[in-house]
């Protein structure tokens, strides 16, 4: 079993809809959380961080971590053609050690 | 903030050459920076862990004479693919954690696109 799991997708919405990423894992001791967006051929981009559980928002996008549940969401409102990418989630144990990447999920935004 | 480059973006080698990529942090120090590979519609594969002044700590199956890293200052890692051969053609990324408080997170670089012939 993997330590992160990620459904790969791919999904695909129209404009505007809500999208909803998940991630689940097995090692309780993670307690950073990160989100990156990866166009293709570029590296990732770092979209959202969190530490140990609760929710964050950043304009159009909301990361939650359910610490309980070993579960992580990204929520993607009014989605955009632009938000078209793959999305990763990471996670690790302690600053600055390795990151645990889940699979990623390719996401296509349709005008 | 946070920004991390790489050079250069792509490069196309003869089978048989070495070939050196450099990662910088531009406005941060990193005493910590990471390299990974990526084949097409796969996730991230860590190589190696570098750690300025210090031997790089290579995963298991990474073969650190044929990936030699330099991390010889707090903005600057190398990798160096030794005797390169058409299987070592990938994506090429490294990333960075800054050396501040509350920084716990890495940023990556825009990755390195190797063609070996």
């Amino acid at each position: 079993q993997k330590e992160v799991e990620q459904d790969p997708g791919p999904l695909s919405v129209p404009e505007g809809a809500i999208v909803s990423l998940n991630c689940t894992y097995s090692n309780s001791a993670f307690q950073y959380f990160m989100w990156y967006r990866q166009y293709s051929r570029k590296g990732p981009e770092l979209l959202m961080y969190t530490y140990s559980s609760g929710n964050k928002e950043d304009g159009r996008f909301t990361a939650q971590v359910d610490k309980s549940s070993k579960y992580i969401s990204l929520f993607i409102r009014d989605s955009q053609p632009s938000d078209s990418a793959t999305y990763l989630c990471a996670m690790t144990e302690t600053s600055g050690s390795r990151l645990t990447f889940g699979e990623g999920t390719q996401l296509t935004v349709n005008p | 903030g946070a920004v991390v480059s790489q050079h250069p973006s792509r490069v196309i080698c003869k089978s048989g050459t070495s070939v050196k990529i450099e990662c910088r942090s531009l406005d941060f120090q990193a005493t910590t920076m990471f390299w990974y590979r990526q084949f097409p519609k796969q996730s991230l594969m860590l190589m190696a862990t570098s750690n300025e002044g210090s031997k790089a700590t290579y995963e298991q199956g990474v073969e650190k004479d044929k990936f030699l890293i330099n991390h010889a200052s707090l903005t600057l890692s190398t990798l160096t693919v030794t005797s390169a051969h058409p299987e070592d053609s990938s994506f090429y990324i490294c990333s960075a954690t800054p050396v501040v408080a509350d920084q716990e997170t890495q940023y990556f670089g825009p990755g390195t696109r190797l063609l070996v012939l």
